[in-house]
């Protein structure tokens, strides 16, 4: 059965201290490892999508890294604003649904 | 901002009674996916639409749910008999179905049942 966990389950930062959030996956047949942000009572927020192992995207303080069992979302010197829950997805290629497998998330708390 | 839309945003209903939930993606989006997200839970996939064709359905989707897209545009989510398991918040996603393309998720619609 496929599956996605995500660890920490909360994390709780300094502003400016460094950390990174991580997400395994047992699943055949990836097709995409997709990131979001999702800020509370609002839907997901796109932030990346990596496809094969070795890959990395970077969008300001975020970055995100894959391996073949496993993706982080390294984050340098966070602020505030970056409190949020961090959701990992996997993309299989199972027939033709293509539908996200979702983490539970790390919920992120950065402290002034 | 995605684009896509949800309506109502918040809905709050008594057990038993019927609720319709709308999405509408922007125009490129010929994929539409519905999620349910529960309290410190992933979304968890309900069922998606090819234009206005329902291709698949989670076994999540009991038959007291009914979901269509007519014209391939916009997306309704009716739920029949609520029951207080359905609390939950209602997302859907659209894509231009591209392999691999991100999915583009709406607002959500929250929902309480009583």
């Amino acid at each position: 059965e496929d599956q996605v966990t995500q660890s920490p389950e909360a994390l709780r930062l300094q502003e400016g201290e460094s950390s990174s959030l991580n997400c395994s996956y047992t699943v055949s047949g990836l097709r995409g490892l997709f990131w979001y942000r999702q800020d509370p009572g609002k839907g997901p927020e796109f932030l990346f999508t990596l496809y094969s192992a070795g890959e990395e995207k970077e969008k300001e303080r975020l970055k995100a890294t894959l391996t073949k069992k496993e993706s982080f979302l390294h984050i340098t010197a966070p602020k505030p604003e970056d409190s949020a829950t961090y959701l990992c997805a996997v993309l299989i290629s199972s027939g033709s649904a293509r539908q996200l497998t979702f983490g539970s998330g790390t919920q992120l708390t950065v402290l002034p | 901002d995605t684009g896509v839309s949800q309506n109502p945003r918040h809905k709050i209903t008594k057990r038993g009674q019927n609720v319709t939930f709308r999405c509408d993606p922007i125009s490129e989006h010929n994929r539409l996916y519905w999620y349910r997200q529960t309290l410190g839970q992933g979304p968890e996939f309900l069922t998606y639409f090819q234009n206005e064709a329902q291709l698949e359905k989670s076994r999540l989707l009991s038959d007291r749910f009914s979901a269509e897209r007519p014209k391939g545009s916009f997306s309704t989510l009716e739920i029949q008999r609520t029951e207080q398991g359905d609390s939950a918040m209602y997302l859907c996603a659209g894509t231009s179905g591209v392999m691999g393309e991100a999915q583009y998720f709406g607002p959500g619609t929250r929902l309480l049942v009583l």
